[in-house]
């Protein structure tokens, strides 16, 4: 199993701002992964985290508004950039220890954007 | 990509009836897995179920792959089941495609 660590767990933003988002895991993994719970929401996947080359963004996910930073196999960062409103979610990050295993998710950041 | 669709949208039970939640999937799958998330938001892991079946107390879950779906199913519910489950399924790797969610209400 993995325990995952987020920061921050919620916060309120101005529009046109950035926020950037930590996650920590107590080992080291192989994948990890960025989703966005919008209000009332499924989870959708953001991008693939990859350590040390860019993440893969899932179709309608850019790395302008959503930069990924992956420096070692316990890190992981996302970024929320020139938000609005809309972007107000739930970003959960999430690893996978092995090929084909169970999925492991951080307790989330609630983002709302004012 | 990878369709996700789940049946019921909305459950209501009265605490100690039984409930079964489907999750069809459009393409094969090397993972599945049924996340419960509570009313706080956080995502509780089921079980991990790409084929056959598990049981852990008053839940288990079934899944045919070669049919394309997993079956949940609650047993004696209780007012703490009550929030939203999610099937999400993936190929290789472990990028998961979520499920639209089946909304569970319990009530006393």
């Amino acid at each position: 199993s993995a325990v995952i660590s987020q920061k921050p767990s919620r916060d309120i933003c101005q529009r046109g701002t950035s926020l950037t988002i930590q996650c920590q895991v107590d080992s080291q993994v192989t994948m990890m992964f960025w989703y966005r719970q919008q209000p009332g929401q499924s989870l959708t996947l953001i991008a693939t985290a990859n350590q040390g080359s860019e993440a893969t963004y899932e179709s309608g996910f850019v790395i302008d508004k959503f930069p990924i930073s992956r420096p070692n196999l316990t890190f992981s960062t996302l970024t929320v950039s020139n938000m609005s409103p809309e972007d107000s979610s739930i970003y959960l990050c999430s690893v996978g220890v092995g090929l084909n295993t169970e999925a492991f998710f951080g307790q989330g950041t609630r983002l709302t954007v004012v | 990509g990878i369709q996700v669709e789940q049946s019921p949208p909305d459950l209501i039970l009265q605490e100690g009836a039984n409930s079964t939640l489907r999750c069809n999937f459009s393409d094969s799958v090397n993972n599945l897995q049924w996340f419960h998330q509570n009313p706080w938001g956080q995502l509780i892991n089921l079980f991990y179920i790409p084929s056959g079946t598990k049981q852990n107390g008053r839940l288990s879950a079934t899944t045919v792959a070669t049919e394309r779906y997993s079956l949940l199913y609650i047993s004696s519910s209780q007012t703490t089941d009550s929030g939203v489950y999610f099937c999400a399924v993936g190929g290789n790797g472990n990028q998961f495609y979520f499920g639209t969610g089946t909304s569970l209400t319990v009530i006393p």
